[in-house]
């Protein structure tokens, strides 16, 4: 069964710190996606990468970096020079796909509070 | 314009109580989803429909039941509300999903429901 596991509930730095959220997942399609979503206070889902298993680049966008790692099966999302408005809970997901519809299974979430 | 939309976004209601929910897109999308945020912010996913044809059906109560009368709209209903429904309760919407081509789901700002 697929399963995405974010070991960390909850990271607190301080403004400008770099920080690495992590996420491991499992699953035996030798074909998937893996996505990011961040989730503010303000409680809407915010879709942030969508990655297929087969481009394993690093991606960046801004201050936004994400990295895959097939062999380990992780897909670490890293934001650099954090400011207080990145404080939000961070979702990692993993897609199966269902006749023309795809399932989401997702990460516990990590709880990510940057402070002043 | 905003592209996935639902109401009510708050919902509070006795248990025993019937109630839907409605979610509508206007990006052109196949396929619409509904997920379930519980009070520890996991997000599971109930079901998925693809141009009015339910495609997931995930082990949920038949006291919930979606429609779908096209495929820019997706509504929940829900019968006999019982205190473990108070969620947050997510639609989304993406492109139907072709072999293994993920797709970008869409969501909804969430309804809040809370049964007292």
């Amino acid at each position: 069964a697929q399963k995405v596991t974010q070991a960390q509930t909850e990271i607190s730095v301080v403004e400008k710190e770099d920080v690495t959220l992590d996420c491991v997942y499992e699953t035996r399609d030798t074909t998937y996606y893996l996505f990011w979503y961040k989730q503010p206070p303000s409680g809407e889902l915010v879709f942030l990468i969508r990655r297929n298993s087969f481009d394993e680049q690093n991606e960046i966008s801004g201050r936004y970096s994400w990295n895959f790692q097939k062999s380990t099966s992780s897909f670490n999302f890293t934001i650099t020079a954090s400011q207080v408005v990145d404080s939000a809970v961070y979702f990692c997901a993993l897609s199966e796909a269902i006749r023309g519809a795809q399932k989401l299974v997702f990460g516990q979430g990590t709880r990510l509070t940057i402070n002043p | 314009d905003t592209a996935v939309s639902q109401t009510p976004k708050y919902l509070v209601t006795q248990m025993g109580n019937d109630k839907s929910i409605k979610c509508e897109q206007n990006l052109g999308h196949d396929t619409m989803y509904w997920y379930k945020q519980d009070s520890k912010k996991f997000l599971k996913i109930m079901f998925s429909y693809n141009n009015k044809e339910l495609i997931i059906n995930e082990t949920v109560p038949n006291r919930f039941s979606p429609k779908s009368p096209d495929k820019a709209h997706l509504n929940l209903h829900i019968n006999s509300l019982e205190l473990g429904d108070s969620a947050v309760y997510f639609c989304a919407s993406s492109q139907r999903v072709a072999g293994y081509v993920g797709k970008t789901q869409y969501f909804g700002p969430g309804t809040r429901l809370l049964v007292l």
